[in-house]
């Protein structure tokens, strides 16, 4: 069975801190790695994609994929109290079209 | 212009009774998606479906059923509601490539009296 596992949370951080969330999945297939944001009552939104090893940064996102050892991280620098969301991390393995979802962390960035 | 909109936002409903989502997209994906997110906010696929196959959840109740009248729409239709049916249901559309992220709806919240 597939898994995709993440720390619950939840994760508090000063502002301007760096945030760190972790992913670590089972299917060594798998292939292509997303992380969405969820703000409390709104939907998920995609802010990141990675598909090889090593790190893919987006303006304060930076996302950090290790495939010997099964984990994608999301590193979020200059935290910000608009950053406090729950983030979920997708996994799709090869060939198959739907991913596997975490359960989320939630992130609270405290001023 | 919404890409993923579903309707309607908020339904509260009796016990027994049966009741339908619709879900429409726009940006011409061949693939849509029913989830369930719980309160404790876990995502649980419910149905992927595209023109060639439906992929059902074996693990979601005979009382969900999709209709997809086009590749544009994908309709939930729930009967027999029951007070464990009371979630927020997404529905998503992408790309039928692994490589593709999913774009969600704004969420229908489910409330069971």
């Amino acid at each position: 069975q597939k898994e995709v596992e993440q720390n619950s949370g939840p994760l508090s951080v000063p502002e301007g801190a760096i945030a760190s969330l972790n992913c670590t999945y089972s299917d060594r297939g798998s292939q292509s790695f997303f992380w969405y944001r969820q703000y409390s009552g709104k939907s998920p939104e995609l802010i990141m994609s990675i598909y090889s090893n090593g790190d893919k940064e987006d303006g304060r996102f930076t996302a950090q994929l290790n495939k010997a050892s099964q984990y994608v991280s999301l590193l979020i620098r200059d935290s910000q109290p608009s950053d406090s969301a729950t983030y979920l991390c997708a996994v799709n393995t090869g060939g198959s079209y739907i991913p596997t979802f975490g359960r989320g962390t939630s992130l609270i960035v405290h001023p | 212009d919404t890409a993923v909109s579903q309707t309607p936002k908020y339904l509260v409903t009796q016990m027994g009774n049966d009741k339908s989502i619709k879900c429409e997209q726009n940006l011409g994906h061949d693939t849509m998606y029913w989830y369930k997110q719980d309160s404790k906010k876990f995502l649980k696929i419910m149905f992927s479906y595209n023109n060639k196959e439906l992929i059902i959840n074996e693990t979601v109740p005979n009382r969900f059923s999709p209709k997809s009248p086009d590749k544009a729409h994908l309709n939930l239709h729930i009967n027999s509601l029951e007070l464990g049916d009371s979630a927020v249901y997404f529905c998503a559309s992408s790309r039928q490539d692994s490589n593709q992220p999913q774009h969600f709806g704004d969420g229908t919240r489910l409330s069971i009296l």
